[in-house]
């Protein structure tokens, strides 16, 4: 039962232009979101958040917007950069849970091309 | 800064081994988890732990143990190591408060297992 899917395993676009990665969630019980950026061979680092009373948080080039009642996230790169090319995990957590434990989607491989 | 460190970056076993994998974090954090990563799987948890000699079974628990003496440390143990094992393992840990859910992770340990 994937609770958290990312249904695009890759993504490809052109520098300059906007990157787009999508993550769906099946749980209702989810009150706050992540995203996570992955090089090869590196641990994820985090990247971007949101909690379930918001619908959209802005950091710089990355702005994640939350559709509830879809139980919709994405993530939008404004402009990409070939150094942003990398694995993208989305994530998602509830607070009642009280362990801060995660559920992860299966991952997007972003490309950004010179 | 955050910093998890984990034993090895790479790791070679035989089949039928016992493996431990180590992870230590320095900012006296209460949770701390063990993923393993796939291609096409996502982060899928092992096990978490939220204090000190506790542990509860994340995912997909089967096949391996864990273990946290102390605070800073815990470690994931492949009783009798298997194929189906081979995976990159990721260290991650968190604060125990409602306003930061963000995990940080380690380098990952790449696991042959042949």
């Amino acid at each position: 039962d994937q609770q958290v899917k990312q249904n695009s395993p890759s993504l490809s676009v052109q520098e300059g232009r906007i990157s787009i990665l999508n993550c769906d969630y099946t749980n209702s019980m989810f009150d706050y979101f992540l995203w996570y950026k992955k090089y090869p061979a590196e641990g994820p680092t985090f990247l971007i958040s949101i909690s379930s009373i918001k619908d959209k948080n802005e950091d710089g080039r990355f702005t994640v917007f939350l559709n509830k009642s879809a139980k919709h996230l994405s993530l939008h790169i404004v402009p990409s950069q070939p150094g942003d090319s990398a694995v993208y995990f989305c994530a998602a957590g509830a607070i009642s849970s009280n362990t801060g434990k995660l559920i992860f989607g299966q991952g997007t491989t972003l490309q950004v091309k010179p | 800064d955050v910093k998890v460190t984990q034993s090895s970056r790479y790791l070679v076993k035989r089949t039928g081994e016992k493996v431990f994998l180590e992870c230590v974090q320095d900012m006296d954090h209460e949770n701390m988890f063990w993923y393993r990563q796939d291609p096409g799987l996502g982060l899928r948890l092992i096990y978490f732990s939220y204090d000190v000699k506790m542990k509860e079974k994340g995912d997909i628990p089967e096949g391996y143990s864990v273990s946290r003496e102390k605070k800073e440390r815990f470690s994931l143990i492949l009783e009798s190591a298997s194929t189906n094992q081979t995976s990159m393992y990721l260290c991650a840990s968190s604060p125990s408060r409602q306003d930061h859910y963000e995990q940080y992770f380690g380098p990952g340990t790449r696991l042959t297992v042949t």
